[in-house]
């Protein structure tokens, strides 16, 4: 079993939808949650950053974490074609030492006008 | 607004020759990360750097690999004998505690021929 499993999509929707992302991972361990966004041949943007369980909110965004079903969740709410890109999560486990980040393979989402 | 850049954008190089690339993280970070994303594939870890060393590597992080901070802004990664197989995005990050968010730079692309 892959330790972070993301369909890859592609995911096309109109504007001005609800996008729901989604990851789902193995190793427990897991505290730390991360959704970036990422434009061809770009760096990864860090979007929404969440410790533990539980919702955090930002304008459009909305991350979830449920660590007892190994879950995690990103809603983009009013999509705009701008929106358009890859979104990967990525998760960490910081136990007194340097936290590496795992990534999911990432979404594509194209929103159309 | 602070962001960690990277230089070459894009290294062209011969196989078995040696590379450099060049990061400059954000200035009051103290954690700094190589990762390198294979077209198509994911985000890999490959090394994690504090207090002038390095605090976790992957098992892609292997001898042809070094990483350097040679002043007070670099940090570098050097990879001695280049293999086809090394073409790839290579992205530097860093962040202010091992536990908190790790900012990317927009990548080198280096490519291997």
């Amino acid at each position: 079993q892959k330790e972070v499993e993301q369909d890859p999509g592609p995911l096309s929707v109109p504007e001005g939808a609800i996008v729901s992302l989604n990851c789902t991972y193995s190793n427990s361990a897991f505290q730390y949650f991360m959704w970036y966004r990422q434009y061809s041949r770009k760096g990864p943007e860090l979007l929404m950053y969440t410790y533990s369980s539980g919702n955090k909110e930002d304008g459009r965004f909305t991350a979830q974490v449920d660590k007892s079903s190994k879950y995690i969740s990103l809603f983009i709410r009013d999509s705009q074609p701008s929106d358009s890109a890859t979104y990967l999560c990525a998760m960490m486990n910081y136990g007194g030492s340097q936290g590496n980040l795992i990534f999911g393979k990432g979404t594509k989402l194209s929103v159309k006008p | 607004e602070p962001e960690v850049t990277q230089t070459p954008s894009h290294q062209v190089t011969q196989m078995g020759q040696e590379v450099i690339l060049r990061c400059v993280p954000i200035s009051n970070h103290l954690y700094f990360y190589w990762y390198r994303q294979i077209l198509g594939q994911k985000v890999e870890f490959l090394v994690s750097f504090y207090n002038n060393e390095i605090s976790e590597k992957s098992e892609i992080f292997d001898d042809q690999f070094s990483v350097e901070r040679p002043d007070g802004s670099n940090f570098t990664l050097k990879i001695r004998s280049t293999k086809l197989e090394d073409s790839a995005m290579y992205f530097c990050a860093s962040s202010n505690t091992g536990a908190d968010t790790q900012y990317f730079g927009p990548g080198t692309r280096l490519t291997v021929l």
